[in-house]
């Protein structure tokens, strides 16, 4: 069965950096994107961006372009999320999710189970 | 970027009711359109994709319709396991966009 596998929860300063990874299994890896979307504390979702599987096709978020970083390891089956300069209002649940495609359309099949970044001096 | 706006923000239903939910686009984007439910401390969970098609597992009280800028979710009988919040979102264009959620609640 399809499993996406999260890294634990992080509390950062003011300013630092976090890598958060999503480890895939049950499912060839090679065959799928995979986007970021977090959720700030009593808030909605937001899209941050998406990778290929290569890591060499990537789309950002503009609100976090020029700080996030989305690579892969495909030996391992992770993808991984960087977000840089952290700031108070980056504390969310970050969630991976595999992008399944109908035409043209993505959409979000399978989701981690969600890693909470707390940005606290 | 794409906004995308959920109607009603609340909804206050029983079991058995039948609900609609409705998402709006602010512009035209065929059926590129995914809805989910969360539910408090989990991660979201696909409903339906390309605005009609049932995901596969989820119960067919569930269902979706529209195109363009109009689109619906429709859950036939509330089951208790309903009571959830509810997304859609678009991938006409990055960046992908979310609506503001409707909470249903009993």
């Amino acid at each position: 069965q399809v499993q996406l596998v999260q890294s634990g929860a992080e509390v950062k300063k003011p300013g630092a950096s976090v890598k958060v990874s999503c480890k895939a299994s049950g499912y060839i890896f090679n065959n799928y994107y995979m986007v970021w979307v977090r959720q700030a504390p009593g808030q909605g979702l937001e899209w941050m961006g998406k990778v290929n599987p290569t890591g060499d096709n990537k789309v950002y978020a503009q609100k976090v372009q020029g700080r996030v970083t989305m690579t892969t390891d495909a030996s391992t089956s992770t993808v991984y999320m960087e977000l840089s300069s952290l700031r108070y209002d980056d504390t969310a649940v970050y969630y991976c999710a595999r992008v399944g495609v109908v035409g043209t359309n993505d959409y979000f099949d399978f989701w981690g189970q969600g890693t909470l970044v707390t940005v606290s001096s | 970027d794409i906004q995308m706006t959920q109607s009603p923000s609340s909804l206050s239903a029983s079991v058995g009711d039948r609900v609609t939910i409705t998402c709006r686009a602010s512009q035209r984007m065929s059926s590129f359109l995914n809805w989910y439910q969360q539910k408090p401390g989990k991660a979201p969970k696909l409903l339906i994709y390309a605005a009609s098609n049932l995901q596969s597992g989820v119960p067919s009280r569930f269902s979706g319709s529209g195109s363009g800028t109009d689109f619906t979710l429709t859950i036939s009988s509330l089951q208790p396991e309903d009571f959830a919040t509810y997304y859609c979102q678009q991938s006409y264009r990055t960046p992908y966009t979310f609506g503001q959620g409707t909470k249903l609640e009993i």
